[in-house]
């Protein structure tokens, strides 16, 4: 069973950066792509971007020029950097797996979700 | 960008009840459509993808419809398990987005 974990600071302050991990276990990371999802306390989902195990990337444009995904194949991880933060930024930070199944990209695999804190 | 639009934003129903959710597209995303459920303090749980294919070990109860730019997740006899906010999302073009969320409540 394919397991995702989050790990990083809860509490962020203005202006830094904010560095999150996401450790794969019970399957390889290869093959895949690897995302980061977002969602404000009490608000909707926000894609923020994916990486493939090969490293290329793809950003949302809303947050593409604060934001870094990659990848350690040799330690089954991939990871977020959102440079910059303001309070706009404070929500829960999810990591999904991401199957193509041919042209379709299938979430099937999350983490439970890590609260990040922007606050001084 | 592609925006999702789902109504309603909140329904209150029995349990029993035959439910329906929709999702609307701002431009065709033929059947590049998921949906997702998520209970409080939950990661969102995939459902159905390319519109209308149920995961595996989904109940058979959810099923879902649509193409082009209108998309439909129907629980045919809700259960009191099924009491979530549910979404949609559009994975046709990047940056793949998401509806608001639908909120099922008690009634």
């Amino acid at each position: 069973q394919v397991q995702l974990q989050e790990s990083g600071p809860g509490v962020v302050k203005p202006s830094e950066t904010l560095s999150l991990t996401c450790t794969v276990s019970g399957g390889s990371i290869i093959s895949y792509y690897w995302s980061w999802i977002r969602q404000p306390p009490g608000k909707g989902l926000e894609w923020i971007g994916y990486i493939y195990y090969s490293g290329s990337t793809n950003y949302n444009p809303s947050l593409k020029s604060r934001v870094t995904i990659s990848v350690d194949t040799s330690k089954n991880q991939f990871s977020l950097k959102l440079n910059s933060v303001t309070a706009a930024d404070t929500a829960i930070y999810f990591c999904a797996r991401v199957l193509p199944s041919g042209s379709y990209r299938l979430f099937d695999y999350w983490g439970q979700g890590t609260l990040v804190t922007v606050s001084s | 960008d592609i925006q999702m639009t789902q109504s309603p934003s909140s329904l209150s129903a029995s349990v029993g009840d035959r439910v329906t959710i929709t999702c609307r597209a701002s431009q065709s995303i033929s059947t590049y459509l998921s949906w997702f459920q998520q209970k409080p303090g939950k990661a969102p749980k995939f459902l159905i993808y390319a519109a209308t294919s149920v995961l595996s070990g989904v109940p058979s109860r959810f099923s879902g419809g649509g193409s082009g730019t209108d998309f439909a997740l129907t629980i045919s006899s809700l259960q009191p398990e099924d009491f979530a906010t549910y979404y949609c999302q559009q994975t046709y073009s990047t940056p793949w987005t998401f509806g608001q969320g639908t909120k099922v409540e008690i009634k």
